[in-house]
């Protein structure tokens, strides 16, 4: 079955740019979502088909895929910007990355 | 506003069977090409799909969980339902139903969740 690599964690101070990424076997020829959750609430969909954003995400959120890394990418990073965020892909099935928890310093 | 809420029981016993339903509000679960489904997340851990059912009633089922997962909609009631059997202190968790429009696209609409514990 098809795998995704996230890191537990990633810090960054306010202000400054976090980059998650989510590795998996040609990943670049999928298309990938991601998800923000906060603790204690359902995840929301910040960027879908690799970097598209949904309406009420703010444009700070962006990501990218090539190769065997797609990347979401928070500029101006904020303290509400705190949460783990989710990978997905579909491979003849959902698959959802370990996750990985954004720490603002 | 398209809105999803889980109702079911907080507690099953080990052995068991885990029911859950999916009420839909301000849409339909007969529109055509969507794609209803169920995400858990145990405690402290990430997130992982259980299934989702076309708005036609065909399922598809997480190969890890296939054996013990039924699906379906009842679109009288306007709801989507989850089944699963043999349950196990590994099943307790966070039971999420949410929206696809196509087996690749993202889940954009989320329920608030609900807990589900396994214990006797």
């Amino acid at each position: 079955s098809y795998v995704l690599t996230q890191p537990p964690s990633v810090s960054v101070a306010p202000g400054k740019t976090a980059r998650i990424t989510c590795g998996g076997d040609n990943i670049g020829s999928k298309s990938v979502h991601w998800y923000q959750q906060k603790p204690g609430q359902a995840p929301v969909l910040v960027i879908y088909y690799n970097s598209d954003r949904p309406s009420g995400i703010p444009e700070r959120f962006s990501g990218s895929n090539s190769g065997n890394t797609a990347t979401l990418t928070i500029s101006r990073v904020e303290a509400g910007d705190e949460a783990d965020y989710y990978c997905q892909v579909w491979d003849r099935s959902v698959v959802f990355g370990g996750g990985t928890k954004l720490t603002v310093l | 506003q398209l809105q999803l809420q889980e109702s079911g029981p907080g507690l099953v016993k080990p052995s068991e069977t885990l029911s859950l339903t999916c009420t839909v509000s301000g849409g339909s679960v007969s529109s055509s090409s969507h794609y209803w489904g169920w995400v858990r997340q145990s405690p402290g851990k990430g997130l992982e799909w259980i299934g989702s059912i076309y708005y036609s009633g065909r399922p598809y089922y997480n190969p890890s969980l296939k054996s013990r997962v039924t699906m379906s909609v009842d679109t009288a009631k306007n709801q989507f339902s989850l089944r699963l059997s043999s349950v196990t202190a590994a099943d307790t968790a966070v039971y999420y139903c949410a929206r696809r429009l196509g087996l690749g696209e993202p889940f954009d609409y989320w329920g608030q969740g609900t807990l589900v514990t396994v214990s006797s």
